[in-house]
């Protein structure tokens, strides 16, 4: 079954703890983002790859990192977690930038 | 840099009635994306917009890409209570970059 999967689903830690999310899709999918998504702001891209080993800011990169060392797998890592980087987050995935995004289920982060 | 404002922010309804959503772009669309997320569930693909006015129908669903490409509708129908949820516009510009507007949380009322 084609799909993206994320893990964890649901995440509770500590600032400045570092830690990733992971991100894998099976459909040889160029393209891979994260996004999050907070109440009355709608999805924002954090970052974004177009191919492998290219990574690219989105509108909201501060606090994160990415990598993207294989085609299937984009990580999200936060070095230091703040309060302010509780929101949900989800990775998409599309064969490149013009065509729909599959998105994973999401990954709910909170910051204490 | 481009934006895309979405309209209204929320919408409750009778089951039965209609329901519309309406997307604003700053800037020249090449191409607009719609997505529906369901409580607690994450976006799904819904349809893909690229001509000028086009029109484009899913049963009860029904998409408009303006004449300018700077916005478009989706308008459902007689909504039912699986209608309920976040209808998201994502649109593409010159950029390549797809921004996501800021949703229309429908809720349908039985």
């Amino acid at each position: 079954e084609a799909q993206v999967t994320q893990n964890p689903r649901y995440l509770i830690t500590v600032t400045g703890k570092k830690l990733t999310v992971t991100c894998s899709q099976n459909m040889n999918h160029e393209y891979m983002s994260w996004y999050r998504q907070d109440p009355g702001l709608g999805l924002r891209q954090i970052y974004y790859s177009m191919n492998v080993e290219v990574t690219d800011k989105g509108d909201v990169p501060e606090g994160y990192k990415v990598s993207r060392k294989e085609k299937r797998n984009f990580p999200l890592i936060l070095e230091s977690p703040s309060p302010n980087q509780t929101s949900l987050y989800f990775c998409a995935s599309s064969r490149d930038t013009g065509t729909r995004r599959h998105f994973g289920n999401g990954t709910r982060l909170t910051v204490t | 840099g481009q934006q895309v404002m979405q309209i209204p922010q929320y919408q409750h309804v009778q089951e039965g009635e209609d329901f519309t959503t309406y997307c604003n772009s700053s800037t020249t669309l090449s191409n607009i994306q719609w997505y529906k997320q369901r409580p607690g569930g994450h976006p799904v693909f819904l349809i893909q917009l690229v001509k000028s006015g086009e029109v484009k129908k899913q049963k009860r669903l029904t998409f408009q890409f303006g004449e300018a490409k700077k916005n478009s509708s989706l308008h459902i129908t007689a909504t039912q209570t699986t209608d309920v949820g976040t209808y998201f516009c994502a649109g593409q510009g010159s950029t390549d970059k797809l921004i996501f507007g800021t949703g229309t949380r429908l809720q349908v009322f039985p």
